[in-house]
């Protein structure tokens, strides 16, 4: 138990659905991620909130929009997404950003299996 | 762009024998390295932050050593065990307040 929790475990969507994944951690971490593993491709950075302020949005297709009402939860909307977009969708927090202390690391949640059909 | 790779791709190792693997990254400005092991169906698991050349960590019958100059980490494991089936993921931060990039991962897999 890493402390992150991620909902749904799986997810089937069709192209025109709006869906909702949700993470929540329970560490009293200040930063949180949403990665994105394909497959045979490494996880890829998509959004960071420090502090609940989107700081890093790494050139994310509109289609995916993130929100982080408070430090301890984050979600990751998903509206007309294309059958590229399956993939499983990992949440992260860390106790502050990852590049501002040399003794950071990042816990992760389980992941959401996406499948858009 | 930078590329973090991880070296072999996968690996099958007898129980009891030990191994080791290999990240890659370019060796200039280099802020620390993350170790990451992922088990099936969980969650990814930080080993190690490695900071300082000439670093060498150890978690119980795992350890790393870093060499930022030359631009690599090994990992090792020794006497290897059912439960260290999964994959180990290598991380690198170029400068502070930049991100994180992974590597693809070793697929490790331990033959009973």
């Amino acid at each position: 138990e890493t402390g992150v929790t991620q909902t749904p475990r799986h997810l089937v969507m069709g192209m025109t659905n709006k869906k909702s994944l949700k993470c929540e951690q329970h560490l009293g971490h200040n930063a949180m991620y949403w990665y994105k593993q394909s497959a045979k491709k490494p996880l890829e950075l998509m959004f960071v909130y420090n502090f609940k302020e989107q700081t890093e949005n790494n050139s994310v297709p509109s289609r995916f929009s993130p929100e982080c009402p408070n430090s301890s939860h984050l979600f990751l909307h998903l509206h007309t997404l294309q059958p590229e977009d399956s993939a499983l969708y990992l949440c992260a927090s860390s106790q502050d950003f990852i590049g501002f202390g040399l003794k950071e690391k990042l816990f992760f949640g389980s992941g959401t299996q996406l499948s858009v059909l | 762009i930078l590329n973090v790779e991880q070296s072999p791709q996968s690996l099958h190792v007898q129980e009891g024998d030990s191994t080791n693997f290999t990240c890659s990254f370019p060796s200039s400005n280099f802020y620390a390295l993350h170790w990451y092991r992922w088990e099936t169906a969980k969650s990814p698991e930080a080993l190690f932050v490695m900071t300082l050349n000439g670093d060498e960590k150890k978690k119980g019958r795992i350890s790393a050593t870093l060499n930022t100059k030359e631009g690599y980490s090994y990992l090792y494991i020794k006497g290897s065990q059912p439960e260290d089936s999964a994959t180990y993921l290598c991380a690198l931060l170029m400068n502070r307040d930049d991100k994180i990039i992974f590597g693809k991962g070793t697929r490790l897999h331990i033959l009973p």
